[in-house]
């Protein structure tokens, strides 16, 4: 069973850090890996999805890696601003016949920054 | 562009009570629809999952239903809410056969059940 686990779960740091949030999941047979950004009551919005084949992928100010064979991946986010201020989501894509996917969620760290 | 809507956006109901939360998507055609639940302090989990009309698939054994009526309408009921239904509850929808796509969430339901 495929488990996904984030840490920490929560951070609160001064602005201009750069950030290293971690996520871990228990089977390599994964299809990809997805990084989502949630605001306190939304919904989520998709910040990178790195393919299993790929080992980082990077937006702006935000870069992701995979390291699949040891279940891992890591979201940087260089220069912090108040504005990223919200939870952080880690996914695993696994294939499910009927050609559709399955998303298995870690519980999240919650950011917080400060000016 | 494609559009997700979800309501009610908040909603408190008393034990024993039913419920329905409606999910559309403008925009596109037979996307494959998802209901997700997230409890407090808790990830995402998902509840049932649809690659067409009238087509459900359940995830995980509960007090809930899902019904696709329309192509790109998804429904999750319950005739009698128990405490532990409450939550934060997502629709998504991703394109059909889209094995690398993303899952696009709407704004989410709260629901407190007392």
């Amino acid at each position: 069973k495929q488990e996904v686990t984030q840490i920490p779960a929560a951070l609160s740091v001064p602005e201009g850090e750069n950030l290293v949030l971690n996520c871990s999941f228990t089977d390599s047979a994964i299809y990809n890996l997805q990084w989502f950004r949630q605001d306190p009551g939304k919904g989520l919005t998709s910040l990178l999805l790195i393919q299993s084949s790929q080992r980082e992928q990077t937006s702006g100010r935000l870069n992701a890696s995979l390291d699949k064979s040891s279940g891992r991946s890591t979201l940087y986010i260089a220069a912090s601003q108040p504005g990223d201020s919200a939870t952080y989501l880690c996914a695993v894509r696994l294939f499910l016949s009927g050609g559709y996917n399955k998303l298995i969620f870690g519980a999240g760290t919650r950011l917080a920054v400060h000016p | 562009s494609q559009t997700i809507h979800q309501w009610p956006a908040t909603l408190v109901q008393p034990v024993g009570s039913p419920l329905s939360l409606e999910c559309t998507v403008e925009g596109t055609s037979n996307p494959n629809l998802y209901w997700y639940r997230q409890a407090a302090g808790r990830g995402l989990q998902l509840l049932f999952y649809s690659v067409g009309i009238g087509q459900i698939s359940s995830e995980v054994p509960q007090n809930l239903s899902a019904s696709r009526p329309q192509d790109r309408q998804f429904i999750l009921s319950s005739k009698k809410l128990l405490l532990s239904d409450s939550g934060f509850y997502l629709c998504a929808w991703s394109w059909t056969g889209g094995l690398t796509d993303t899952q696009y969430f709407g704004p989410g339901t709260r629901l407190t059940v007392l």
